[in-house]
């Protein structure tokens, strides 16, 4: 079965410092991923998708990067944290095609100080 | 401009009670609407999936229900339990692809004994 992996849970991280949120899928291949935002009372917020290795396509302008160094791994980094990147940040997986269901992974909690 | 809204934004209900969330979408056109159900610090979970031609679908004590004509959407819990507890997501198929979704922002749900 297809499982996903997300850690951080929880990162208390203060301004200005690095950031690097990693997410493995495992039990399938060549799957899209994405890195979502939650913000509170908020729909979430696409930050990140790919549909392949090295594949990355950010849907808002902002202070963090992904990359997908191999097939199941995808990484959210930031250089140099800002306050407003406090959220709850989520990975999630689909097979391929338009109308795949979203599998989310945990979540990771990020304080910005 | 796609976009979908839920109501209510909270909702507080005695275990053994029934309740319906409702969700409108403007998304056009349009592909899939899910029902995913978030515990507090978790990620979300797929409930269920309705396509245009489905009006109507049951999952366990869960039924959704989908009008294509007035864009409209509600799920219905039936015999509330403690564990459904939790924020239920509508999240409807954009027509941009590779699964970008439009997310509504929940529901909050409160079950008390």
């Amino acid at each position: 079965s297809q499982t996903i992996h997300q850690w951080p849970a929880t990162l208390v991280q203060p301004v200005g410092s690095p950031l690097s949120l990693e997410c493995t899928v495992e039990g399938t291949s060549n799957p899209n991923l994405y890195w979502y935002r939650q913000a509170a009372g908020r729909g979430l917020q696409l930050l990140f998708y790919s549909v392949g290795i090295g594949q990355i396509s950010s849907e808002v302008p902002q202070n963090l990067s992904a990359s997908r160094p191999q097939d199941r791994q995808f990484i959210l980094s930031s250089k140099k944290l800002l306050l407003s990147d406090s959220g709850f940040y989520l990975c999630a997986w689909s097979g391929q095609g338009e109308t795949g269901e979203l599998f989310f992974g945990e979540g990771s909690r990020l304080t910005v100080l | 401009k796609n976009q979908v809204e839920q109501s209510p934004q909270s909702l507080i209900i005695l275990e053994g009670k029934n309740c319906t969330l409702q969700c409108n979408y403007t998304v056009s056109p349009f592909s899939n609407l899910r029902w995913y159900k978030q515990d507090t610090g978790r990620g979300p979970v797929s409930l269920t999936i309705m396509t245009f031609s489905e009006n109507t679908k049951s999952n366990r004590r869960y039924t959704a229900t989908l009008d294509a004509d007035t864009k409209q959407s509600s799920l219905h819990i039936t015999a509330s339990q403690l564990s459904d507890s939790a924020s239920y997501i509508c999240v409807v198929s954009d027509p941009g692809g590779y699964n970008k979704l439009i997310f509504g922002a929940g529901t909050r749900l409160a079950v008390h004994p």
